[in-house]
């Protein structure tokens, strides 16, 4: 089945403590991109990759980093997670963006 | 950056009647993507439909379709024959020559029996 994987489904953390969100594609698409949805604000773009070791900043970054060693892989990595990075973290591929984007199911992150 | 608007946060519609959801955006390009996707209570993302902004001619899914005014940057969604399952979030989307994408606030609908 066509999917986009993201793992964990739920997290709860530390203040501070490094933690990886994983993203996995089996489409073969080019382009994936990490999303934060907060209530009220809706969508909003974190970082986006073209393709592997091509990746560009979104709309709110900071305190993010992205890697894009494999094609299908594109993992969050939160270096040192605040509070105000709890949220709901989607990611999401496509073959090409100008046909829309196939999303995961999403990891509620929780930072305490 | 661009911004897009859903200015209904709350809407609502009866079982097989039609219902218009706005959105409006602001961007000084003439090149660019419009979507709208869809978000049940299982929080997945769903694809409804999308838009060209260089094509006149208002996209159609089934029981969905647009009306794309590009000189009014307004790109509203009708849902037509509402059903029990049309429930949802749905928000509207913008997408750049870059690829990048902003999204509205979303419009939460409820379909009543």
């Amino acid at each position: 089945e066509a999917q986009v994987t993201q793992n964990p489904r739920y997290l709860i953390t530390v203040t501070g403590k490094k933690l990886t969100v994983t993203c996995s594609q089996n489409m073969n698409h080019e382009y994936m991109s990490w999303y934060r949805q907060d209530p009220g604000l809706g969508l909003r773009q974190i970082y986006y990759s073209m393709n592997v070791e091509v990746t560009d900043k979104g709309d709110v970054p900071e305190g993010y980093k992205v890697s894009r060693k494999e094609k299908r892989n594109f993992p969050l990595i939160l270096e040192s997670p605040s509070p105000n990075q709890t949220s709901l973290y989607f990611c999401a591929s496509s073959l090409n963006p100008l046909d829309g984007y196939t999303f995961g199911s999403g990891t509620r992150l929780t930072v305490v | 950056a661009q911004t897009v608007t859903q200015s209904q946060p709350e809407m609502s519609v009866q079982e097989a009647e039609t219902v218009t959801l706005s959105c409006t955006y602001d961007t000084s390009e003439s090149d660019y993507y419009l979507f709208w996707y869809k978000q049940p209570p299982s929080r997945q993302m769903i694809l409804v439909i999308r838009q060209e902004a260089y094509k006149q001619q208002n996209a159609t899914e089934n029981r969905f379709s647009v009306n794309f005014q590009k000189a009014a940057k307004s790109f509203s969604l009708k849902i037509s024959d509402s059903q029990l399952g049309d429930a949802a979030m749905y928000f509207c989307a913008y997408e750049d020559t870059g690829n990048q994408f902003y999204f509205g606030t979303g419009t939460s609908l409820t379909v009543i029996p």
